[in-house]
């Protein structure tokens, strides 16, 4: 099995809602990623989990909490969100020690907000 | 700090035509390079990778060598195909535990029959 699986693949939201975004993975992987990704641009990343410890947070607002349940889940919590957070929002996952680099990415959860 | 630099696109083709994607980086030691190929509508799928210099990654028909001479990493493929369309990212990653890409900003490959 070598999927990363996110759900909900469409999610629209007004700004004054609160909803999640969920990644899971049975890779083994002990490194999963949330990356952001507008049209016609690179994915940027948001945050690191290692071994379910927040390693990396670029940054990021917080109206986006991620969350980190166990080694094979990784969420994504949205809560008053503005227009310019539409985007495709990409879950990663990758080995940890003797790590040539290789992410593994989901299909990606579509948000538009309204 | 690291960057990569790739062609501009929309790279268009006709169909069994020759394909070069260039790519270029900045990065301290020695890291491992990758391409991702984007789909419409889809995620990144990762397309081939080299982790030393002179190493070649290869999958479907696709290729690349990592060259620290000249740090290049340019794509190749001798005969595209219309379901080659797609988004193609150049990336690299420091070996370090848990990995940070950085990606070039993509080109853009159209195929017509």
């Amino acid at each position: 099995d070598t999927e990363v699986t996110q759900t909900p693949k469409h999610l629209v939201m007004g700004m004054t809602n609160k909803k999640s975004l969920k990644c899971e993975q049975h890779m083994g992987h002990r490194a999963m990623y949330w990356y952001k990704q507008k049209a016609k641009k690179p994915p940027e990343l948001m945050f690191v989990y290692s071994y379910e410890k927040l390693s990396i947070n670029e940054s990021v607002p917080s109206r986006f909490s991620p969350e980190c349940p166990n080694s094979s889940l990784l969420n994504l919590h949205l809560h008053a969100l503005q227009p310019e957070d539409s985007a495709l929002y990409l879950c990663a996952s990758s080995h940890e020690s003797g790590n040539t680099g290789e992410l593994f990415f989901g299909e990606g959860s579509r948000l538009t907000v309204l | 700090g690291n960057s990569v630099t790739q062609m501009e696109g929309p790279v268009t083709l006709s169909e069994e035509a020759f394909l070069t994607i260039n790519c270029t980086y900045t990065a301290t030691g020695y890291p491992s390079l990758f391409w991702y190929v984007q789909y419409p509508g889809e995620g990144l799928q990762l397309l081939l990778k080299a982790t030393k210099a002179d190493d070649k990654g290869s999958n479907k028909g696709f290729e690349a060598t990592y060259r620290k001479e000249t740090t290049s990493f340019h794509l190749e493929k001798g005969s595209v195909q219309v379901s080659d369309s797609a988004v193609y990212f150049c990336a690299l990653s420091q070996n370090s535990g848990y990995s940070t890409l950085t990606f070039g900003k993509g080109t853009m490959l159209l195929v017509s029959p």
